[in-house]
């Protein structure tokens, strides 16, 4: 299975701060990756697929990068509602596999 | 509106057996591909089956392989996942979640249903 490895595992950041997690697969997956936003007790949400393409509404703050094993997350100006956890899934050959998680925590 | 809503869930000794539903609406369920993607307490997300939207495919992941099957009615709505042989490692949230065609992400997600196992 392709493992998908998530860095940081957490961190604390300021309203208005730019941030960026990172994803990487432990083989090439060419664009076949999502991004996921969670919020305590509620189910993921899709954000982002084909590792930059925004899913219908969602802000125009988020943006996803990269190709092949590495691909980023990147939060322009984050925002009280963006604390959360985020998670990579690849989907680029079964068994589809999510990354460990990045938990955004205000500082 | 797309709405999946899932059922079933609770407490049940090791070795037991549950059926999870998923309810699905608001979209053409039949021409769909249907997964169950589950998240232990305090833990991350991990993918557990997918059906292809004739049931023609079917895939588990190797913790669940042997003990879960996957199941669909399209002319109910319904999405099933029944759960056997079950382990205290199974403890989770379930979700059931859409995959768009020709795709393996999940682009919605019911709220979850609750399995604990547990003596």
């Amino acid at each position: 299975a392709i493992r998908m490895t998530q860095s940081p595992s957490s961190f604390s950041a300021s309203t208005g701060d730019r941030v960026t997690i990172t994803c990487r697969a432990s083989q090439g997956i060419s664009s076949y990756l999502a991004w996921y936003q969670q919020k305590p007790g509620k189910a993921p949400k899709l954000l982002i697929y084909a590792a930059s393409t925004l899913q219908s509404g969602v802000p125009s703050r988020f943006s996803g990068s990269g190709s092949g094993t590495d691909f980023t997350l990147t939060i322009s100006c984050l925002q009280s509602e963006d604390f959360a956890t985020y998670y990579c899934q690849q989907y680029y050959s079964y068994l589809w596999t999510f990354g460990q998680g990045t938990k955004v925590e205000i500082k | 509106e797309v709405q999946l809503v899932e059922s079933g869930g609770g407490l049940v000794k090791p070795g037991g057996s549950l059926r999870l539903s998923c309810a699905a609406s608001g979209f053409t369920f039949s021409s769909y591909s249907m997964n169950w993607v589950r998240q232990a307490p305090g833990k991350g997300l991990e993918w557990v089956s997918s059906i292809s939207s004739s049931s023609s495919y079917i895939y588990y992941a190797d913790s669940v392989k042997g003990r879960f099957t996957i199941s669909r009615d399209n002319a109910k709505n319904s999405l099933y996942l029944q759960m056997n042989s079950l382990r205290a490692e199974d403890t989770a949230v379930y979700y059931c979640a859409r995959a768009p065609p020709l795709s393996q992400l999940f682009d919605y997600w019911g709220q979850g249903t609750l399995v604990t196992v547990s003596s």
